[in-house]
Formats: structure tokens, C-alpha cells, sequence
């Protein structure tokens, strides 16, 4: 079975870090683009970041750049997005997410991992 | 980056109509465009692909339509469980943005 398993949110103060994992199963990691998605309490879906398959290649949202760093481990099957600096408005439910084929949309999505930014 | 603008905020239809949810782009996404379908409290589900292409397990009466700047999600009969916000998202250039979103009710 294809599985996503997000783990490493938590309360965080302002100015704090956190870094999130995301476990994947059921395929063949390598070989997909994944990303970061978030999405704060009540809104909407917010894309966050995203990095190639051999993990050369890494894309950010404006408001996360120089804050936020996405990486991968292929050996270990897992995805990682270390968050510095983070601020209240960095709150939200972090899911991650695999790209089918050439970033065609994103079709296998973890449950979520809540972060909090708050004093 | 890209604005996706979705219409209406809130779809209120009955059980067995048609729904038709827009999403609009500020620039041509050419037909880079995806919709989801998250259920409350659940992760978000990929339905179409490069706007007319459904994603493995997602029902016929789930269709997509359009190129550049304006896209058309059509749900062509409703059941209950189809209770959930649709969002559209372009991979045309990064940030691969997301619109805010359609909340679909149904009567």
C-alpha cells in the first residue's frame, strides 16, 4: 500500500525551529518529486515547497525562502522540511505529498502534522 | 506568482444535480491545471490532472474542462458523500499554487 507518514510537529515560540519528516512507503521513492503543503487552521490549501526525485532540484513559496529548507534521504525513504525562524503565522497542518509523473498533481497526501507558533 | 480564483465560495446543490465549479488563473496555466477534493478532516484527494484527466480510482461523473486562464470541474450527478471543499492548483510555474477554494453543500 502507498503510504504517507508525516511525524515531527509540535508547539514551537516564535523565532523557534522544527523540523518535519515524512516516512513513504509502497513505492518507489527515488523516483517521484514530493512537496510540503500546509494549511492553516480554518483556511485553505497553501503549496509550500517541493523537490525532485534525486533531490537536485528545490522550490519554495516566497514567504518560506531562506526560512524553510526541503530535503530528502532516498536511502531512507524519507522526506524532511526544516523550519527556522518560524513565526505565528507558520501555523497550520503540514502535509506532504507525492507528485505522480512530472509534477502532474500530487496523488498520494500523508494525514497531516500540526505545527504551532505561539509563546 | 499565479492567483487562482475560484467561484462560487459556496455551491449549495441537492442530491443528483450538476455541479460546475470555476477556477480562474491570473495569467494562461496552458492545461496545467489539477483540482482536489478534501472531505472534512481528511488530507485533500487528486481528482483531474492537466485539466481533463482523471486521476486512477476517480468516478466518470467527475470531468474537467478548459485551457489558459479559465477551468471547469463538473460533478454530473451529486451524492451526499461529494460534501467537501474542491480546490483547483496550477504546476504551469512554481509556487504551484492553490485557489482558495469552493465549499460544496448539498441539501
Amino acid at each position: 500500500e502507498v503510504q504517507l507518514l508525516e511525524s515531527g510537529g509540535g508547539l514551537v515560540q516564535p523565532g523557534g525551529s522544527l523540523r518535519l519528516s515524512c516516512g513513504a512507503s509502497g513505492f518507489t521513492f527515488s523516483s517521484y518529486a514530493m512537496s510540503w503543503v500546509r494549511q492553516a487552521p480554518g483556511k485553505g490549501l497553501k503549496w509550500v515547497s517541493a523537490i525532485s526525485g534525486n533531490g537536485g532540484t528545490t522550490y519554495y513559496t516566497d514567504s518560506v525562502k531562506g526560512r524553510f529548507s526541503i530535503s530528502r534521504d532516498n536511502s531512507k525513504n524519507t522526506l524532511y522540511l526544516q523550519m527556522n525562524s518560524l513565526r505565528p503565522e507558520d501555523t497550520a497542518v503540514y502535509y506532504c505529498a507525492k507528485y505522480m509523473g512530472y509534477y502532474y498533481g500530487m496523488d498520494v497526501w500523508g494525514q497531516g502534522t500540526t505545527v504551532t507558533v505561539s509563546s | 506568482e499565479i492567483v487562482l480564483t475560484q467561484s462560487p465560495a459556496t455551491l449549495s446543490l441537492s442530491p443528483g444535480e450538476r455541479a460546475t465549479l470555476s477556477c480562474r488563473a491570473s495569467q494562461s496555466v496552458s492545461s496545467y491545471l489539477a483540482w482536489y477534493r478534501q472531505k472534512p478532516g481528511q488530507a485533500p484527494r487528486l481528482l483531474i490532472y492537466d485539466a481533463s484527466n482523471r486521476a486512477t480510482g476517480i468516478p466518470a461523473r467527475f470531468s474537467g474542462s478548459g485551457s489558459g486562464t479559465d477551468f471547469t470541474l463538473t460533478i454530473s450527478s451529486l451524492v451526499p458523500e461529494d460534501v467537501a471543499v474542491y480546490y483547483c492548483q496550477q504546476r504551469s510555474t512554481w509556487p504551484h499554487t492553490f485557489g482558495q477554494g469552493t465549499n460544496l453543500e448539498i441539501k
